[in-house]
């Protein structure tokens, strides 16, 4: 079955220290890839998204993310968290073909310590 | 102004009562979304609509319905609302099926 993984549901992370976000996916084809943002009490923001071409794809507010087809991934990466990074992180996917909608990985809620 | 809008952001009701969710966009996209989110479980697609006249049953349409007023305006409805229909629920809207989705800011549903 098709589907989204997210396979840290927490993760706590020193202000200053690099963090790595991961998702794999579980689709016959490669499919249009997206990492939102929401952080308390807000909607979600789009912070990147990959359709094709390069396989690192920058995002806004410092985030980058890698596609690598061998092993069905779009990992998130920052360099430095600032304490305003703390939110949740969503993983999403639609299917590269035909009419479809987006699918959500479960979440990854980030805690950033002092 | 924000782009996608949600009323109420915040209701409480009880069980039996009918509630409707609206949702108002100046994007001028085609295509919406009603989601729910529940702690731990992500996002869940309940409805979607890809123009005024095409509604869509999501992953979890059971006890839900919609009504697609106008492009700009797509309203979600509880006929009888049951407590574990307590949830943050989301609208969101994009220009086409694989295209970013924009989001409402949300509105929490406590269902009593």
């Amino acid at each position: 079955a098709q589907s989204v993984t997210q396979p840290d549901i927490h993760i706590t992370v020193s202000e200053g220290a690099s963090l790595e976000l991961r998702c794999n996916y579980s689709y016959g084809a490669t499919p249009y890839l997206f990492w939102y943002v929401q952080s308390p009490g807000q909607g979600l923001q789009l912070l990147l998204k990959y359709f094709s071409g390069d396989t690192l794809v920058q995002g806004i507010k410092g985030f980058e993310a890698e596609f690598k087809r061998s092993q069905s991934s779009f990992n998130l990466r920052k360099p430095s968290v600032h304490w305003s990074d703390a939110a949740e992180y969503f993983c999403a996917v639609v299917p590269n073909s035909g009419y479809s909608t987006l699918t959500f990985g479960k979440g990854t809620m980030l805690l950033v310590s002092p | 102004d924000a782009d996608v809008t949600q009323t109420p952001r915040n209701r409480i009701t009880k069980t039996g009562k009918r509630i409707m969710l609206e949702c108002s966009q100046t994007k001028g996209h085609d295509r919406m979304y009603w989601y729910r989110q529940d702690p731990g479980l992500g996002l869940r697609l309940i409805y979607y609509s890809f123009d005024v006249k095409d509604i869509n049953k999501g992953e979890i349409s059971d006890g839900y319905s919609v009504s697609r007023q106008a492009q700009a305006k797509f309203s979600l409805s509880l006929e009888s609302a049951i407590p574990n229909q307590t949830a943050l629920y989301f609208c969101a809207t994009s220009d086409w099926d694989r295209g970013t989705q924009y989001f409402g800011p949300g509105t929490r549903l406590t269902v009593l």
